[in-house]
């Protein structure tokens, strides 16, 4: 079957640094996607990676190794409007998305 | 409108009553999806429609059904609520396929009683 796994709450300090993993075991593999999710309001996107590689965008960053099935999200100068919800989610063979149970990032002063 | 709509916001149901959840996009995106959300779940596609005209069957379809008469409006339609069916329901948009970005709408939360 396919399955997407990421932990499911982590918890970090204002102006730190935290990374966010992501596990994929899919049939086929048309990229990686990346959303934020506040609590009780519809998921954003935030990055999409199909190469080997890190993609930078802004203060956040994602990493992705085809070969390994795995991904992270980096966030750097936590700030705490980043307490949120962050999806990973892999474009399977049919193009159709999967997508994980996602990470509760809680954000302390 | 701007982007997606979704309504109702919420909608309290009986089991057994027929219910739409209507979905409107002004972005012209080929593509539009439903999804449930639920506790401790990722979000699981219902259908999907690639173009205006033609739809498909996602990941966990039975129950619901959808149409796509033009572009911009994309109903999900439940024939005969069950309380499983109790989740949160988003709908989404992208321009073409699933290698473009979902723009989602704001979600409706549905109980079934």
């Amino acid at each position: 079957g396919q399955n997407i796994d990421q932990p499911t709450e982590m918890t970090a300090t204002e102006g730190a640094i935290v990374q966010i993993n992501c596990t994929y075991q899919t049939s086929g593999f048309n990229g990686l996607f990346w959303y934020q999710q506040h609590a009780g309001e519809a998921p954003t996107f935030l990055s999409y990676n199909v190469l080997d590689g890190l993609e930078e965008k802004g203060r956040f960053s994602s990493f992705l190794s085809r070969s390994k099935g795995y991904s992270y999200l980096l966030l750097k100068e936590l700030q705490m409007k980043d307490s949120a919800s962050y999806l990973c989610a892999v474009s399977d063979s049919n193009y159709q998305l999967i997508w994980g149970a996602g990470t509760k990032l809680i954000i302390k002063p | 409108i701007a982007g997606i709509t979704q309504a109702p916001t919420s909608q309290i149901l009986a089991a057994g009553r027929r219910m739409t959840l209507r979905c409107t996009q002004d972005m012209r995106h080929n593509a539009m999806y439903w999804y449930r959300q639920d506790l401790g779940l990722g979000l699981r596609l219902i259908h999907y429609s690639n173009t205006a005209g033609t739809t498909g069957k996602g990941e966990v379809p039975d129950g619901y059904s959808v149409s796509r008469a033009n572009t911009d409006d994309f109903p999900l339609t439940l024939a005969s609520a069950v309380p499983s069916q109790t989740s949160v329901y988003f709908c989404a948009s992208s321009e073409s396929g699933a290698l473009n970005e979902q723009f989602f709408g704001p979600g409706t939360r549905l109980t079934v009683l």
